[in-house]
């Protein structure tokens, strides 16, 4: 089974500092990453992936995030924080099941707070 | 631009009241969902459909039912809205071919009184 843990449900930053969001997952098979952003009262909105290939994914905004295997994580990552970053954010894995559509499962997701 | 269509942003309804929350994406995506998302819970998948007229129960499917005649539309139904349904709906889809990459409608707040 897949599933993913996003370490703490609220962040706060100060602007201009370095925003970190923790993501782990686990997956018995090769994992898809995903994170998406929520704007307040806003659908969800696609930050970044990660498929095949290069480890340091870059999204739009500025944001990355880097896949490592060996800590099954895929933290998101930018150097510095704008008021306009505060939103909720989630991390998502690729869910493996019998049936045929392309499932996501989602963290519980991460509150980003940016202090002026 | 393309888009995901959830027909209404605010909805109050009455327990035991038949609800129907539709849900139109303009992508020709063959994978439609819904989700509900509830503070600290993240998102829970409902239901989900790979192909018109198909449709397979997701985490959370008990007290609801969908429906998918049409490869665009992909509606959710509360058969009898119990207050525990009250909640923010998502209706997301996905292509065969988009590599599970979501598109999200904006969402129906549901509120059931």
């Amino acid at each position: 089974a897949q599933s993913v843990t996003q370490l703490g449900s609220h962040v706060s930053v100060s602007e201009g500092a370095l925003v970190l969001l923790r993501c782990n997952y686990s997956s018995s098979v090769p994992p898809y990453l995903f994170w998406y952003v929520q704007y307040p009262n806003q659908g969800l909105q696609l930050l970044l992936k990660y498929t095949t290939g290069a480890t340091l994914v870059k999204g739009i905004n500025g944001f990355e995030a880097e896949f490592k295997k060996s800590e099954t994580s895929f933290h998101l990552t930018k150097p510095s924080a704008h008021m306009s970053d505060a939103a909720e954010y989630f991390c998502a894995v690729r869910r493996i099941s019998s049936g045929s559509a392309r499932q996501l499962t989602f963290g519980s997701g991460t509150q980003l707070t940016v202090l002026p | 631009d393309v888009k995901v269509t959830q027909s209404s942003r605010y909805l109050v309804k009455r327990t035991g009241e038949k609800v129907f929350l539709e849900c139109v994406q303009d992508m020709d995506h063959e994978n439609m969902f819904w989700y509900r998302q509830d503070p600290g819970l993240g998102l829970r998948l409902i239901y989900f459909s790979y192909d018109v007229k198909m449709k397979e129960k997701g985490d959370i499917p008990e007290g609801y039912s969908v429906s998918r005649e049409k490869k665009e539309r992909f509606s959710l139904i509360l058969e009898s809205a119990s207050t525990n349904q009250t909640s923010m709906y998502l209706c997301a889809s996905t292509g065969d071919r988009t590599n599970y990459g979501y598109t999200f409608g904006s969402g129906t707040r549901l509120t059931v009184v």
